[in-house]
């Protein structure tokens, strides 16, 4: 079954714990984003990668950091989490050229 | 003015009702538009893209695009109460020129479809 996997589902941490959102899609997508979605504030993107290594800011990409080392994942890193990070997190993927973007479950993530 | 723009609802009709849903975007250079529908707690899914001017048919959803005037919108026919959910628009923006993965979400319409 073609899926976009997002690891976890939820997570309660305190300020300055470093954690890492895993990202995992089966569909061979050379495209990956991370948004995170906020009440009245809609769906900002963080972060998206065109290919192996090729990773560039999207609206939103203070305090977080991402890897694409193979194509099948990608990592949204948040070194030093504070609580303006308290979001809903969704890591995308698309076919080349496409745009045309498959969602993961989403990552609810609290910060304390 | 944002990127991307919708009218912010929320939008209530009642069942068997037209729904028009209505995106402004500011970047001449986006070339394809996409409708994506979003039930509470889950994830966005596409229902609908459009790169042409006119309109675009799939069952009881229609997309519009009309590039000079910038503004792409959706109509759902014969509203179901299934249809309720939140409705955004995305637009590829200040990508340079490719258009490949930095994509720029409106900020939602609530759609309600009452029986």
């Amino acid at each position: 079954e073609a899926q976009v996997t997002q690891n976890p589902r939820y997570l309660i941490t305190v300020t300055g714990k470093k954690l890492t959102v895993t990202c995992s899609q089966n569909m061979n997508h050379e495209y990956m984003s991370w948004y995170r979605q906020d009440p009245g504030l809609g769906l900002r993107q963080i972060y998206y990668s065109m290919n192996v290594e090729v990773t560039d800011k999207g609206d939103v990409p203070e305090g977080y950091k991402v890897s694409r080392k193979e194509k099948r994942n990608f990592p949204l890193i948040l070194e030093s989490p504070s609580p303006n990070q308290t979001s809903l997190y969704f890591c995308a993927s698309s076919f080349n050229g496409k745009n045309i973007q498959y969602f993961g479950a989403g990552t609810r993530l609290s910060v304390l | 003015q944002k990127e991307v723009e919708q009218n912010s609802g929320p939008l209530s009709v009642p069942e068997g009702a037209i729904a028009s849903l209505n995106c402004t975007y500011s970047d001449r250079g986006s070339q394809s538009f996409f409708w994506y529908r979003q039930y509470s707690g889950k994830s966005p899914e596409l229902i609908m893209f459009i790169y042409s001017n006119g309109d675009k048919e799939d069952g009881r959803f229609t997309a519009q695009l009309n590039k000079a005037s910038q503004y792409v919108s959706l109509l759902i026919r014969d509203s179901q109460p299934s249809d309720s959910a939140t409705y955004l628009c995305a637009a590829p923006t200040n990508a340079g020129g490719t258009s490949y993965g930095k994509l720029t979400f409106g900020q939602g319409t609530i759609l309600t479809v009452h029986p």
